[in-house]
């Protein structure tokens, strides 16, 4: 079955370290999204990729990174420069521009102990 | 960039209700998004609309364009549609780029 696959579901990180959340999707698609969401607030865009070797910021970019060496393949590295790292990260996919459906992970829980 | 609206936060109802969430925007747009997300938190595309009405078994999305409003609507509520619903719209145009409401909790008492 098509979908995307997040890993991991749950992550402890120290603080000062730096940690990679994996994202694939086997759909197809040619954008890639990653979003974070924190109680009571709404999903908030960190990175997106519209294309293989491209990607752009999102509102929230600061402190994090992120690399498309390939269309099935969106990992974000949420670095120690990111001051409030604990959250909810989701990846998400769509064919294209414009009006197209989007499709989420199940979600990466990060903690930072 | 587009503000999206949603109301109520939250709503409890007793099974078999009629359910009504809604979500308004500023911008024009050209789909609107309803999403449902599950407890363990993974996030399910519910509706993709950009006029008029869908229906997909007991859920409905509609949109007025003009009004810049959408609603969902759940008939015959049953506690397994105890989740967040969310709307998301194009942050303008037709772009891929979307803005999230800040989603609408349902329980369902049975």
């Amino acid at each position: 079955d098509g979908g995307i696959t997040q890993s991991p579901k749950y992550l402890f990180r120290k603080e000062g370290q730096n940690v990679t959340l994996s994202c694939e999707q086997n759909l197809n698609h040619d954008a890639m999204y990653w979003y974070r969401q924190d109680p009571g607030q709404g999903l908030r865009l960190i990175y997106y990729s519209q294309i293989v070797n491209d990607f752009q910021k999102g509102d929230i970019a600061e402190g994090y990174s992120v690399s498309r060496e390939k269309k099935e393949s969106f990992p974000l590295t949420v670095t120690s420069a990111q001051k409030n790292p604990t959250a909810f990260y989701l990846c998400a996919s769509s064919a294209g521009t414009g009006g197209n459906t989007i499709y989420f992970g199940e979600g990466s829980w990060l903690t930072v102990v | 960039k587009n503000e999206v609206e949603q109301s109520p936060q939250n709503l409890t109802a007793q099974e078999g209700e009629f359910i009504t969430i809604n979500c308004s925007y500023s911008v024009g747009i050209s789909a609107l998004h309803w999403l449902q997300q599950h407890p363990g938190g993974g996030i399910v595309s519910l509706f993709m609309l950009s006029s008029g009405k869908k229906k997909h078994g007991r859920l409905i999305a509609t949109i007025n364009i003009q009004e810049k409003h959408s609603s969902l609507h759940i008939t015959a509520s049953h506690p397994r549609d105890s989740a967040v619903y969310i709307c998301a719209a194009p942050t303008q145009g037709g772009s891929e780029k979307l803005v999230f409401g800040k989603g609408t909790k349902l329980t369902v008492n049975p």
